[in-house]
This record gives structure tokens, C-alpha cells and sequence, in this order.
């Protein structure tokens, strides 16, 4: 699976969007960009995933640039409650290959 | 959405003690499940890989008679730390997939952070 990279922490004020970047400058074609994020003291959740086209859920929005060497996660209007460590993934097709986590970022709502 | 299970949550025993983690998937089969630790401040490390009806795969470093995996059902996975010591001391996460197909995401349960005095 292709290698990430995240920045180690963000801050971002609460009620306003938090855009989080992934580098994947390595991605082969048939690997997704998953992201999770872990509160403390707690497993990881899911939140979105995509191959190129960008995609939305009811948590959070996938910008994946067209060369797919990079994407964003949006969480467009951040409370204190998504205070967590955010993991941009890549891997493979195949639900039954494990996820493989780096050190992901930071976030911090801020009131 | 898919929910998994993992209980207990937290359990603290003595040292050389056996300890089981069950992974229950709620509303879906896992055909495939996955172990991890989380040690403090670092990021999960997979330590097998779990199929139902067959032996678990180990990540190397990994002491498979230390961690006994059981996966006899397409709901259920126990990982058994046997003859636990202080440093088996970490957060342990189970995840689960179903085969509904290739990009499906895996689901985590809460975890389990095992103290051992």
C-alpha cells in the first residue's frame, strides 16, 4: 500500500470547516484513500472513502486531486467533538487486507 | 452502519494470568477480522489477521503462542493473551469486514486496555 503523509497537528476554530491534506504522491490505480480518526482512548472510526471521484457523506467530504497524488478531508463545520487523530490511508482493493496506520494528525477544535 | 463489539472494555489482572478479548460484528458476517495494539502516544500496529474457520496470520514479532486467535464463527473472534506480563500492558483493537465487497471499509470495535500488575 501506498505511503502517506499528514501533518502531525491542525487547529481549527470551532463552527468553522477543517480541511485536513494527505499526500499519496505514490498511489497506484487501484488503491482507495480511506480516512478514520481515533478520539482518545477509543477505536478508530470510520469516516469516508475514494478511489478518484470526490465523495460526501453526513460526516465528511473527499477531495481527491486528479492526478490522485493528494487528497483533502472536510469536515466543513468542526465542534469540539471531532477533537481527534485523523488517519489518511491507501490501500488496495480487498475489504480483507488489513489497514495499515501511520501516525496521522492531530485536530483540535478550538472554542 | 456495521457495528462491532469488544468486550471487555478495560480489565486490569495479575501478572501470568490469562486474559480473552472478545470481537463480536453485530449486524453483519466478518469473514475476516483483524487484531491491533496501541501502545500510548503511538499509532495501532496490526498483530494478525483472523479467517473464520482457519488459523490466524501473525505480523512478524508476533508470538502466536503468546496471542491465541480464535475465529469460530462469522461473528465472533477471541484473542487469548496467555501468561500475561507488564508489558502486554496496551490498548488492543479488533476490526471486522464483511465480503460484501472490495473497497468496503473495515469497521473497529471501542477496544480493550489491558493492565497487567
Amino acid at each position: 500500500d501506498a505511503k502517506t503523509t499528514q501533518p502531525t497537528s491542525m487547529d481549527c476554530a470551532e463552527g468553522r470547516a477543517a480541511n485536513l491534506p494527505c499526500n499519496h504522491s505514490t498511489i497506484s490505480g487501484n488503491e482507495y484513500v480511506y480516512w478514520y480518526r481515533q478520539i482518545h482512548s477509543q477505536g478508530p472510526q470510520y469516516i469516508i472513502h475514494g478511489l478518484k471521484n470526490n465523495e460526501t457523506n453526513e460526516m465528511a467530504s473527499l477531495i481527491i486531486t486528479e492526478d490522485r497524488k493528494s487528497s483533502t478531508l472536510i469536515l466543513p463545520h468542526a465542534t469540539l467533538r471531532d477533537t481527534a487523530v485523523y488517519y489518511c490511508i491507501a490501500r488496495a482493493g480487498g475489504s480483507a487486507r488489513q489497514l495499515t496506520f501511520g501516525s496521522g494528525t492531530q485536530l483540535t477544535v478550538l472554542p | 452502519g456495521a457495528v462491532v463489539s469488544q468486550h471487555p472494555s478495560w480489565v486490569i489482572c495479575k501478572s501470568g494470568t490469562s486474559v480473552k478479548i472478545e470481537c463480536r460484528s453485530l449486524d453483519f458476517q466478518a469473514t475476516t477480522m483483524f487484531w491491533y495494539r496501541q501502545f500510548p502516544k503511538q499509532s495501532l500496529m496490526l498483530m494478525a489477521t483472523s479467517n473464520e474457520g482457519s488459523k490466524a496470520t501473525y505480523e512478524q514479532g508476533v508470538e502466536k503462542d503468546k496471542f491465541l486467535i480464535n475465529h469460530a464463527s462469522l461473528t465472533l473472534s477471541t484473542l487469548t493473551v496467555t501468561s500475561a506480563h507488564p508489558e502486554d500492558s496496551s490498548f488492543y483493537i479488533c476490526s471486522a469486514s464483511g465480503p460484501t465487497g472490495n473497497n468496503q471499509p473495515q469497521h473497529f470495535g471501542d477496544g480493550t486496555r489491558l493492565s497487567i500488575l
